[in-house]
């Protein structure tokens, strides 16, 4: 049973425009989640979290929104680089805290020169 | 030089074998972790520890064991490797930062390729 799901396998974008990657979760005990950022051959690495408590958190081009009613977050990237071009994970956990991420199946984003 | 380094990177072995993948880091963090990757699954928690005598079973420990050696090292091992344990493994440790509390920010290392035929 997948908790957090990422119904997008692949995503592509022209440089310069709004990347928008979508996660929806089930665990209704879930209230902190987090971005993270994979390239091939690497490990993958933290890009940025909200908690239940905002429906929103920037950090430079990154912003992601929560809706809880609908149990749904998205990351917007603006604007899209070719450095972009990577796997994104959302992740999720019930209590911040909690050691135990539940993981997304990841999207592919690819940046179109 | 990366700060939390895996060996080996790539690893092919038969059904059976002992696997033992070693992860140390330098970024004088107390608690570590060992994931496993999977296509279609995402990263699940295998075991992690908060220090050399705190160790904690994961979402899918069964079949792996681990040992914390010292601070800086965490090893996983395969007791008889099995086919559907070839994954992409990683590496990863955390600070709690001013809280005491796991922020959810994790260090990964590369990650370890294992095959098992």
């Amino acid at each position: 049973d997948q908790q957090v799901k990422q119904n997008s396998p692949s995503l592509s974008v022209q440089e310069g425009r709004i990347s928008i990657l979508n996660c929806d979760y089930t665990n209704s005990m879930f209230d902190y989640f987090l971005w993270y950022k994979k390239y091939p051959a690497e490990g993958p690495t933290f890009l940025i979290s909200i908690s239940s408590i905002k429906d929103k958190n920037e950090d430079g081009r990154f912003t992601v929104f929560l809706n809880k009613s609908a149990k749904h977050l998205s990351l917007h990237i603006v604007p899209s680089q070719p450095g972009d071009s990577a796997v994104y994970f959302c992740a999720a956990a019930a209590n911040f805290g909690n050691e135990k991420l539940t993981f997304g199946t990841g999207t592919r984003l690819t940046i179109i020169p | 030089d990366a700060d939390v380094t895996q060996t080996p990177r790539n690893r092919i072995t038969k059904t059976g074998k002992r696997i033992m993948l070693e992860c140390s880091q330098t970024k004088g963090h107390d608690r570590m972790y060992w994931y496993r990757q999977d296509p279609g699954l995402g990263l699940r928690l295998i075991y992690y520890s908060f220090d050399v005598k705190d160790i904690n079973k994961g979402e899918i420990s069964d079949g792996y064991s681990v040992s914390r050696q010292a601070q800086a090292k965490f090893s996983l091992s395969l007791e008889s490797a099995i086919p559907n344990q070839t994954a992409l493994y990683f590496c990863a440790t955390s600070d709690p930062g001013p809280s005491g509390r796991f922020t959810g920010e994790l260090f990964f290392g590369e990650g370890s390729r294992l095959t098992v035929l």
